[in-house]
């Protein structure tokens, strides 16, 4: 079954701290992958998106992805944490064949002053 | 450019009553979604609309919930009778295209007690 896994479910980082945030998918083919991001009490807003091409996207708010087609991964990073990022962050998948977009279960990025 | 509208943004209910949702999307937005996202979970898909045609509500617990969007505009997703598993936040999103981008709306947090 097609699936989207963010195995770390809290992660707490210093600020100016650079991040990573791990994702993986489950799907018979390349899905488009995406990273969402939820603060609380608002919707979720896109952060960025792979569809194909370069493996390296750039988002908005400084932050970047990594497409690794032999991991099956979509690794969300960023260089340096600012407090204003704490939220929760979502990856989700969809198959070019099917426009349901699956979300993982998200992880809570805690900022440390 | 005005967002998504849903509302109420809060509701509290007893278990067996029934609920509704109300959701404006972005003006010209033919792809409208209702999500269902619990607690430490990630959101999922409940039904999807084309205009005013249902694309996918292959998730959609069909002895209790209904949505419609009759004119091709704004929905309402109701409940009836509610259970105490159905507490959680009711995501509305559209998007101008099945493959285009969404934008989410904040949301409508349901308590069912």
């Amino acid at each position: 079954a097609q699936s989207v896994t963010q195995p770390d479910i809290h992660i707490t980082v210093s600020e100016g701290a650079s991040l990573e945030l791990r994702c993986n998918y489950s799907y018979g083919a390349t899905p488009y992958l995406f990273w969402y991001v939820q603060s609380p009490g608002q919707g979720l807003q896109l952060l960025l998106k792979y569809f194909s091409g370069d493996t390296l996207v750039q988002g908005i708010k400084g932050f970047e992805a990594e497409f690794k087609r032999s991991q099956s991964s979509f690794n969300l990073r960023k260089p340096s944490v600012h407090w204003s990022d704490a939220a929760e962050y979502f990856c989700a998948a969809r198959m070019d064949s099917s426009y349901k977009l699956i979300f993982g279960s998200g992880t809570r990025l805690l900022v440390r002053p | 450019e005005a967002g998504v509208a849903q509302s109420p943004r809060y509701k509290i209910i007893e278990k067996r009553q029934s609920v509704a949702f109300w959701c404006n999307p972005i003006s010209g937005h033919a792809t409208l979604y209702w999500y269902q996202q619990i607690l430490g979970q990630g959101p999922k898909l409940l039904i999807q609309f084309q205009n005013n045609g249902v694309v996918d509500d292959s998730q959609l617990p069909k002895d209790r919930f209904s949505a419609e969007r009759l004119k091709g505009v704004d929905s309402t997703l109701k409940i009836q009778p509610a259970k105490l598993e159905d507490s959680a936040v009711y995501l509305c999103a559209s998007s101008r295209a099945l493959n285009e981008k969404l934008f989410f709306g904040s949301g409508t947090q349901l308590s069912v007690l």
